[in-house]
């Protein structure tokens, strides 16, 4: 079965810092790979989504994506921090039955501080 | 604008009781799915629907059941409810047998007493 690890519960950065959050994952065939953010007491919504086109997504709110099979990897990436990106972050991978279901990996709370 | 709803956003019930968390979405997407998000272990998935009267188990789906009778709606019901199904439980919905995105509600609080 697919898997996603997140490294990092938690990541810290100040504001105007470049933001990474790593998502490894598990699968023996091409996956289709997502970033959902999620802000406090809210639902998820998709940040971006990579499937077999370019490896290097673009998102919204300034986010950005890399696919990397021979390491397995879809980190996420921005330039420069804002206070307003605060939230938590889940990387999911598709099922390997090309239908809808995904598996989310554990999350990633990222901080800003001033 | 299309949406996805569910009611209630929070709720209280006692062990033993029977609940039922409603998901409506007005996407007319054929996927809909029910997760629990726990901390410290994501999101999991409870069941998941490809279509009206399909159903399918997910991760975590003992203890809960659900029905598809049409395409808006997919009703989690807690047969007996436990306190390890105190939890926030969010619905979402993607369209067709393709992978595609999931549109996701604003989620149920659950805690039971």
């Amino acid at each position: 079965a697919q898997s996603v690890t997140q490294l990092g519960s938690h990541v810290s950065v100040s504001e105007g810092a470049l933001v990474l959050l790593r998502c490894n994952y598990s699968s023996s065939v091409p996956p289709y790979l997502f970033w959902y953010v999620q802000y406090p007491n809210q639902g998820l919504q998709l940040l971006l989504k990579y499937t077999s086109a370019a490896t290097l997504v673009k998102g919204i709110n300034g986010f950005e994506a890399e696919f990397k099979k021979s390491e397995t990897s879809f980190h996420l990436t921005k330039p420069s921090a804002h206070m307003s990106d605060a939230a938590e972050y889940f990387c999911a991978v598709s099922d390997q039955s090309g239908y809808s279901t995904l598996t989310f990996g554990k999350g990633t709370m990222l901080l800003v501080s001033p | 604008d299309a949406e996805i709803t569910q009611s209630p956003r929070h709720k209280i019930t006692e062990t033993g009781r029977q609940v039922t968390l409603a998901c409506h979405q007005t996407w007319n997407h054929n996927n809909m799915f029910w997760y629990r998000q726990d901390l410290g272990h994501g999101l999991r998935l409870i069941h998941y629907s490809y279509g009206v009267q399909d159903t399918n188990k997910g991760e975590v789906s003992d203890g809960y059941s659900v029905s598809r009778s049409n395409t808006e709606d997919l009703p989690l019901t807690l047969e007996s409810a436990a306190s390890s199904q105190t939890s926030v439980y969010f619905c979402a919905s993607s369209e067709g047998q393709e992978v595609s995105e999931q549109y996701f509600g604003p989620g149920t609080r659950l805690t039971v007493t």
